[in-house]
C-alpha cells in the first residue's frame, strides 16, 4: 500500500502567517487521486482539496495546493483563527486508500 | 446536500461482532457514489475500511477483508457495516463517507459526524 508521510507534525505559528503542510508519497501518486481534508476535535474531516489542488465546494481561497509525483504540499496563506486544526493527506491512486497521520496547526 | 448518520451499538464485547448502519438523506444511494467506511483511533489515525457501489460492488482494505462485510439496501436508502472477530484494537470512531464518481480520484466530499465504538467486555 502507498504510504502517506505528512511533515511536520505539529506547526505553531500565529494567524496571518502562512502556514505550508508536506506530504510524500512512498510511491507515485496521480496528483488527481490525492485530496486534504482539515478536521476540528470532534467533527469528521472536511474536504479541502481534491485533485492536489482544486479547492472543494466553499474553501477560501487562501487554501492551495500543489505537487505531483511523490511530493505534495498544501498551502493556508494567511492563517484565521478558524484554520487552526488537524490537516491529513489522502491517496486514492491505488487500493487500499491510505491516509497520513496528520499535520496539527496550532496557535503559537 | 447529501447528509450521512452512523448508527449502532457504542460497546462490542471482545471476539463479537461489531455492526453499524448509516443513514442516507438527501440524496439517493442508488445514485453515482461510492459508500465508505473510514475509522479513527489514537493509535492508528484515519483507516480506511471499504466501500460499496450501489449494485453490491465492494472494495475492502486488505488489512480488514476477512473479517469486513460492507453491505447496502436500496429500499432503505442505507449501508452497514460488520467487522467479526473484534478486539480492543478495532475501537475506534467509525465514521460513513461518500465519494463521488463525478470528481477525479473519488475523494471523500460527505462525511457523517461519526460515531464511538469501544470493544470492551
Amino acid at each position: 500500500e502507498i504510504v502517506l508521510t505528512q511533515s511536520p507534525g505539529t506547526l505553531s505559528l500565529s494567524p496571518g502567517e502562512r502556514a505550508t503542510l508536506s506530504c510524500r508519497a512512498s510511491q507515485s501518486v496521480s496528483s488527481s487521486h490525492l485530496s486534504w481534508y482539515q478536521q476540528k476535535p470532534g467533527q469528521a474531516p472536511r474536504l479541502l482539496m481534491y485533485g492536489a489542488s482544486t479547492r472543494a465546494t466553499g474553501i477560501p481561497d487562501r487554501f492551495s495546493g500543489s505537487g505531483s509525483g511523490t511530493d505534495f504540499t498544501l498551502t493556508i496563506s494567511r492563517l484565521e483563527p478558524e484554520d487552526f486544526a488537524v490537516y491529513y493527506c489522502q491517496q486514492y491512486y491505488s487500493s487500499p486508500r491510505t491516509f497520513g497521520r496528520g499535520t496539527k496547526v496550532e496557535i503559537k | 446536500q447529501v447528509q450521512l448518520q452512523e448508527s449502532g451499538p457504542g460497546l462490542v464485547k471482545p471476539s463479537g461482532t461489531l455492526s453499524l448502519t448509516c443513514a442516507v438523506s438527501g440524496g439517493y444511494i442508488s445514485s453515482s457514489n461510492w459508500w465508505s467506511w473510514v475509522r479513527q483511533s489514537p493509535g492508528k489515525g484515519l483507516e480506511w475500511v471499504g466501500e460499496i457501489y450501489h449494485s453490491g460492488s465492494t472494495n475492502y482494505n486488505p488489512s480488514l477483508r476477512s473479517r469486513v462485510t460492507i453491505s447496502v439496501d436500496k429500499s432503505k436508502n442505507q449501508f452497514s457495516l460488520k467487522l467479526t472477530s473484534v478486539t480492543a484494537a478495532d475501537s475506534a470512531v467509525y465514521y460513513c463517507a461518500k465519494a463521488s464518481m463525478s470528481v477525479a480520484g473519488l475523494p471523500f466530499d460527505s462525511w457523517g459526524q461519526g460515531t464511538l465504538v469501544t470493544v470492551s467486555s
